[in-house]
């Protein structure tokens, strides 16, 4: 059983609007939780992460919403620009260790001009 | 240069046959995990080196993965006589810490086909 999905394979917003990257887990025990941005033929980078003592975390265009009893996280994007275009997982852990987080299987962002 | 380096970018094999992927951390990371990601798919955590304790395996999925890495340097991921399901990509990343704020650096990965 898949412990974190993203239900949305794909998402194509025009540039300047709202994206909003949603992901929803099963785990009760995770309690960190990041985003990783992924440009085609490159690794993934790290975007932004949120615990789950907080609901929100800001850094500029990139804002992350958790919603720990509907097992619910969101990444916003505000504005969208083209070069946001790109696959977006969203990885949980429950453990000290970021890098043993489990993905979910991405959803690939269009932004067009 | 100054991220991760894994080598080959691109390898296609018979089923059957070994094949041997490498990793060049960045300097200094202690820690350096490998993962596996299938078309469509998140990444899957293999295995986790952390300096010179013993490797965190609890993610290889069968007894044919194995990996090496020398100190805080190179790693190798092994795959031995290879089965079509083993085609994906097989990316690296190393960190400075393995706490939970340790940013992962990934390399671009190596695309392993099996025929």
């Amino acid at each position: 059983d898949q412990q974190v999905k993203q239900n949305s394979p794909s998402l194509s917003v025009q540039e300047g609007r709202i994206s909003i990257l949603n992901c929803d887990y099963t785990n009760s025990m995770f309690d960190y939780f990041l985003w990783y941005k992924k440009y085609p033929a490159e690794g993934p980078t790290f975007l932004i992460s949120i615990s789950s003592i907080k609901d929100k975390n800001e850094d500029g265009r990139f804002t992350v919403f958790l919603n720990k009893s509907a097992k619910h996280l969101s990444l916003h994007i505000v504005p969208s620009q083209p070069g946001d275009s790109a696959v977006y997982f969203c990885a949980a852990s429950g453990d000290t260790n970021a890098g043993k987080s489990t993905f979910g299987d991405g959803t690939t962002l269009t932004v067009k001009p | 240069g100054a991220g991760v380096s894994q080598s080959p970018s691109n390898k296609v094999t018979e089923k059957g046959k070994d094949v041997e992927l490498r990793c060049d951390p960045i300097s200094g990371h202690t820690a350096l995990y490998w993962y596996r990601q299938r078309l469509g798919q998140g990444l899957e955590f293999l295995i986790y080196f952390q300096g010179n304790s013993a490797p965190d395996k609890s993610g290889l999925p069968s007894d044919r993965f194995s990996a090496e890495r020398t100190g805080e340097s190179v790693s190798t991921l092994t795959i031995q006589r290879t089965q079509q399901e083993d085609s994906a990509v097989y990316l690296c990343a190393s960190s400075l810490t393995s706490g939970i704020n340790g940013e992962l650096f990934f390399g671009e990965g190596s695309r392993l086909t099996v025929l």
